[in-house]
């Protein structure tokens, strides 16, 4: 199983609405990470986690909250959202070790995305 | 992470092979290239990724400059399933540059 699902495919919220996307693989990686992609924009990282600790945090505002349960689960919390906050968000999953001294990440596998649209 | 240049978009004929070149100049000397795409309404995806030689897959070449400021994946035949925006990522695979946006003429 070389795939990383999310849910939902779509979301319409309001901005006083509280809802949460979910993010779940079964490949045994240990890092898990969040995007938010603009339309014609690359991916641009929110979250990584690894070991199921928040390793990276990218100065991401407090509206947006993600916690992971745990190895196979990240889920992003979503509170008190702004219509530019509308986009695709990507979840993505990898291998992550470490080798001579330095930590190093395997292929990242993406989800196809949670595509957000705030009113 | 170091930066990455990409041109912006590129088109090539169907069935024709594409270099998709890629400037990295302040690469250190332990960053891998990575390349993933991204296909309309999916997630980007692995592509291929080397170090210093030049790599082979099923998917496509890397070749790498020897003095590693520079690469270019190569796809030997350009298929219609090929359009996609090509990312050229260094290092822990994180950061995403622009991309390639990569059209395939009929």
């Amino acid at each position: 199983d070389t795939e990383v699902t999310q849910t939902p495919k779509h979301l319409v919220m309001g901005m006083t609405n509280k809802k949460s996307l979910k993010c779940e693989q079964h490949m045994g990686h240990r890092a898990m990470y969040w995007y938010k992609q603009k339309a014609k924009k690359p991916p641009e990282l929110m979250f990584v986690y690894s070991y199921e600790k928040l390793s990276i945090n990218e100065s991401v505002p407090s509206r947006f909250s993600p916690e992971c349960p745990n190895s196979s689960l990240l889920n992003l919390h979503l509170h008190a959202l702004q219509p530019e906050d509308s986009a695709l968000y990507l979840c993505a999953s990898s291998l992550i070790g470490l080798a001579g001294g330095q930590v190093y990440t395997g292929e990242l596998f993406f989800g196809e995305g949670s595509r957000l649209t705030v009113l | 992470d170091a930066k990455t240049t990409q041109p912006n978009s590129m088109e090539s004929n169907e069935e024709e092979p594409v270099h998709l070149p890629c400037n990295h100049s302040t690469i250190s000397g332990t960053d891998y290239i990575h390349w993933y795409r991204q296909l309309p309404s999916q997630g980007p995806e692995y592509v291929i990724h080397g170090l210093t030689s030049n790599v082979n897959n099923r998917m496509a070449s890397l070749a790498i400059a020897e003095d590693r400021k520079s690469s270019t994946l190569i796809l030997h035949r350009a298929t219609l399933r090929d359009a996609a925006v090509y990312y050229c990522i260094l290092g822990n695979q994180f950061y995403f540059g622009t991309g390639t946006s990569l059209t395939v003429i009929p």
